[in-house]
């Protein structure tokens, strides 16, 4: 799987969007973006997850540049709640490869500020 | 639709004891993880399951057995515990697209 690059951490202010950028390089073409979130001590949760084309359902928006070497999550009205580590992963669909793992990175530690 | 659970949600060992995390899925997914994530650290795969009767290691498997004699349970154990598996252990399933996390199990090693 390829391997992502993602900033330490990140400030943004409540009801303000944030925007997460993410850098694989090395993505190849059947190569998915996925992002989740892990909320203090909590198990992770899955927001969004595309391959070429843009996406976007109640969480979030999933922005993929044209050469897909890098992604941004964008949550349009970040909330308090939205306070997390935001992990971007890259990887192969289970159909490809049999299982379906995940490599988690260190994340970018999001602060949504009052 | 309890979703994925856990049990215990937390333990202390001392060293070379042995012991058995239990997780349980209620979604009927085929495939089912052990993680462990570490203070600071993301989560590393220990071992998973691409079905019932079937397991594979991850990651950092070194240290852990598993079990999936059951489609809906996933079993992680601990012959001999040693204080470097001092951690958050996390269980998941998953369909195709989206894993489901469990809520976790801290585990202490003394």
């Amino acid at each position: 799987d390829a391997k992502t690059t993602q900033p330490t951490s990140m400030d943004c202010a409540e009801g303000r969007a944030a925007n997460l950028p993410c850098n694989h390089s090395t993505i190849s073409g059947n190569e998915y973006v996925y992002w989740y979130r892990q909320i203090h001590s909590q198990g992770p949760q899955y927001i969004i997850h595309g391959l070429k084309n843009n996406e976007t359902n109640e969480m979030a928006s999933l922005i993929i540049t044209e050469d897909r070497k890098s992604s941004t999550l964008i949550l349009p009205h970040a909330t308090l709640r939205d306070t997390a580590v935001y992990y971007c992963i890259v990887r192969f669909r289970p159909m490809e490869t049999g299982a379906n793992n995940l490599f988690f990175g260190t994340g970018t530690r999001l602060t949504v500020i009052p | 639709n309890a979703g994925v659970t856990q049990t215990p949600k937390f333990r202390v060992l001392k060293t070379g004891q042995s012991m058995t995390l239990l997780c349980a899925q209620d979604m009927n997914h085929e495939y089912m993880y052990w993680y462990r994530q570490d203070p600071g650290m993301g989560l590393r795969l220990i071992h998973y399951s691409v079905g019932e009767g079937t397991t594979a290691k991850g990651e950092v498997p070194d240290g852990y057995n598993v079990s999936r004699l059951k489609k809906q349970n996933f079993l992680l154990g601990l012959e001999s515990a040693a204080p470097s598996q001092t951690s958050v252990y996390f269980c998941a399933s998953s369909d195709f697209n989206e894993q489901f996390f469990g809520p976790g199990t801290r585990l202490t090693v003394l």
